[in-house]
């Protein structure tokens, strides 16, 4: 049980549409970062997020955008869908402690028709 | 480049050792990452070593870093069915980015 909750568990949207995942995770945790993860590869760094800021990026369009609460919650947005983005995205939080260990949560599986 | 290099797949009876080999790219790295992932689950983190170690062992699982070859294994004593799934190495880049490897699927046989 690492604290870190994901919303949906699964997903299925059509090319063009825009979608929104939800990451929650506990007190203390003030770095989220998100991954996507195609079938059969490794997760893939999305961005990172430190106080509600923007705290790095991988290599991926700006159609791909992030919010962060005070509440230690998170977003993931997408808009224009495209089939590529079918993937499950993964939150991790970390609270930067001593070998900045990040801690996952389950998982949203997003499907693009 | 970017690239961490895994096997993609390791078969082992049960009670053997099972060894997962993984091959990183950035010497700056600072911690080097070894997770578990389960079908339809996210990743649990399994062991970690710091890049001036040179072997860290947790219970079962035996974590070795060369870091002239960049090279970096987790070996698993005693492997259990349970034991089953796909095995993730990830080395640390700059602010907590990681970047992870392609993966291993391990297949412990009963």
């Amino acid at each position: 049980e690492t604290g870190v909750t994901q919303s949906p568990t699964h997903l299925i949207k059509t090319r063009g549409q825009q979608v929104t995942l939800r990451c929650s995770s506990q007190s203390g945790h003030n770095t989220v970062s998100w991954y996507q993860q195609a079938l059969g590869q490794g997760p893939q760094f999305i961005f990172q997020y430190y106080r509600e800021e923007e705290n790095g990026r991988g290599n991926f369009p700006p159609r791909f955008s992030g919010l962060q609460f005070p509440n230690y919650s998170s977003e993931l947005n997408v808009n224009a869908l495209e089939l590529d983005d079918s993937a499950l995205y993964l939150c991790a939080a970390t609270s930067g402690g001593q070998y900045n260990e990040q801690f996952f949560g389950p998982g949203t599986r997003l499907t693009v028709l | 480049g970017e690239d961490v290099e895994q096997s993609l797949f390791l078969s082992v009876r049960e009670g053997d050792s099972s060894v997962i080999n993984c091959t990183y790219t950035d010497s700056s790295s600072t911690y080097l990452y070894w997770y578990k992932q389960e079908p339809g689950a996210g990743l649990q983190l399994l062991t970690y070593i710091f890049s001036n170690m040179d072997m860290k062992q947790d219970q079962r699982l035996t974590v070795l870093l060369n870091k002239k070859d960049k090279h970096l294994s987790l070996r698993i004593a005693d492997t259990q069915t349970g034991d089953s799934a796909i095995y993730f190495c990830a080395e640390s880049r700059g602010f907590q980015k990681l970047v992870f490897g392609t993966g291993t699927r391990l297949l412990v046989s009963p």
